[in-house]
């Protein structure tokens, strides 16, 4: 099993630009998750999702957008990129919540200049 | 007060050495509690989960204290594999809430 697979790695955006942040995860789970991880600074929630068709807004999802069209997918939007969302983004999945082990990503290295 | 807090760190211990991290919480009904583990420029992965009578795993333990709002772990036998930054994570009525961390330096 690959677990939880995103793409790209590494990207560099001018101001104003967009772009979407891939994530999948091939072992059903319900529940998947963006943070982002500023340097020195824990993790912050921006979206997540409980299933196919549903999201919720986290602690910081200003200038981001989500969707959850399959049970695999949940792409991250940045519709006009500031240096303020330079950040390493991880994408995370849980089978139930109660289990609460997440299962992340290797993480998006993302700067914005 | 913030929801979870950590000392950052870094804590520098020679190898076999035991060292605690506390890490408090402010919202009196949390949930869940967990350590997770995040080594440099990876992701974090979970260590362990914290229950209400304290659990061990190996080198480590884990205490929880509901009363006064912290959790603990302790590392005994450090090694240098230990070397990292953990994380306390806590789940109340919201998705997990993750501490800044505390940064562990084990050294030969």
């Amino acid at each position: 099993n690959a677990g939880v697979t995103q793409t790209p790695k590494f990207r560099i955006l001018k101001i104003g630009q967009s772009m979407t942040l891939q994530c999948t995860q091939d072992m059903n789970h319900n529940y998947m998750y963006w943070y982002r991880q500023d340097p020195g600074m824990g993790l912050k929630l921006i979206y997540y999702s409980v299933g196919a068709g549903i999201t919720d807004k986290g602690e910081v999802p200003n200038g981001y957008n989500v969707s959850r069209s399959t049970t695999e997918d949940f792409p991250l939007r940045l519709e006009l990129a500031a240096p303020s969302q330079t950040s390493v983004y991880f994408c995370a999945s849980s089978y139930l919540q109660a289990n609460e082990k997440l299962f992340f990503g290797s993480g998006t290295q993302l700067s914005v200049l | 007060r913030k929801e979870v807090e950590q000392d950052p760190g870094p804590f520098n211990v020679p190898e076999g050495a035991t060292v605690a991290f506390n890490c408090t919480y402010s919202n009196s009904a949390s949930q869940s509690f967990f350590w997770y583990r995040q080594d440099c420029r990876k992701e974090p992965k979970l260590l362990m989960s914290v229950y209400s009578s304290g659990n061990e795993d190996g080198r480590f333990t884990a205490q929880l204290n509901r009363a006064s709002q912290y959790i603990s772990l302790l590392i005994r036998d450090s090694k240098l594999s230990d070397s990292a930054t953990y994380l306390c994570v806590v789940k109340g009525n919201t998705p997990l809430v993750f501490g800044k961390g505390t940064r562990l330096s084990v050294i030969a």
